[in-house]
């Protein structure tokens, strides 16, 4: 059972432009969503997170949305750069749980940046 | 800042072979340690996670063992490796204040 679902395998969008990547969840006790950017052959790295009682938050060129009543969360990056070309991982935590702290990942978005 | 060390980065296996993976961790104490796997075109499976040494839960029935000899030491382990074994190994430690985690730079691990 996929509990968080990134259905865009890809994007690729023009130098400029903003970029809007979606992911949907199906459990409704996640209270924490984190958005993670990944370049081939590395780990993934943070970029930004919202908790369930704010619908948004932004970071520089980065937002993040949530929309709970549709288990729904955006992440877009404007401007866009060629440098922002990576995968993209969703990802779900329910922090009232016990302390596993354990992280759910969607499948990933592959973002490319056209010049 | 905590760093997470992962090795070898590549690592070509023939199946039925055995396999260790070690993680360590710096810059924290007592994190939660993870093992994921990114399979070709997939996307992160959590395989196992311990909150404490000795400690370990598997998430998903499968080839590979792991184990936590020291608070922040994480090995990934199989007796013997399968061809679907073969993906990128990433483990993970908490202990961050964005309540996510810190990765490794991976493992690419082929079995042939």
């Amino acid at each position: 059972d996929q509990q968080v679902k990134q259905n865009s395998p890809s994007l690729s969008v023009q130098e400029g432009r903003i970029s809007i990547l979606n992911c949907d969840y199906t459990n409704s006790m996640f209270d924490y969503f984190l958005w993670y950017k990944k370049y081939p052959a590395e780990g993934p790295t943070f970029l930004i997170s919202i908790s369930s009682i704010k619908d948004k938050n932004e970071d520089g060129r980065f937002t993040v949305f949530l929309n709970k009543s549709a288990k729904h969360l955006s992440l877009h990056i404007v401007p866009s750069q060629p440098g922002d070309s990576a995968v993209y991982f969703c990802a779900a935590s329910n922090r009232g749980s016990s302390n596993t702290g354990k992280l759910i990942f969607g499948q990933g978005t592959t973002l490319q940046v056209k010049p | 800042s905590q760093t997470i060390h992962q090795w070898p980065a590549t690592l070509v296996q023939p199946v039925g072979s055995p396999l260790s993976l070690e993680c360590t961790v710096e810059g924290t104490s007592n994190p939660n340690l993870y093992w994921y796997r990114q399979a070709a075109g997939r996307g992160l499976q959590l395989l196992f996670y311990s909150v404490g040494i000795g400690q370990i839960s598997s998430e998903v029935p499968q080839n590979l063992s792991a184990s936590r000899p020291q608070d922040r030491q994480f090995i990934l382990s199989s007796k013997k490796l399968l061809l679907s074994d073969s993906g990128f190994y990433l483990c993970a430690s908490t202990g961050e204040a964005n309540y996510g985690y810190t990765f490794g730079s991976g493992t690419r691990l082929t079995v042939v």
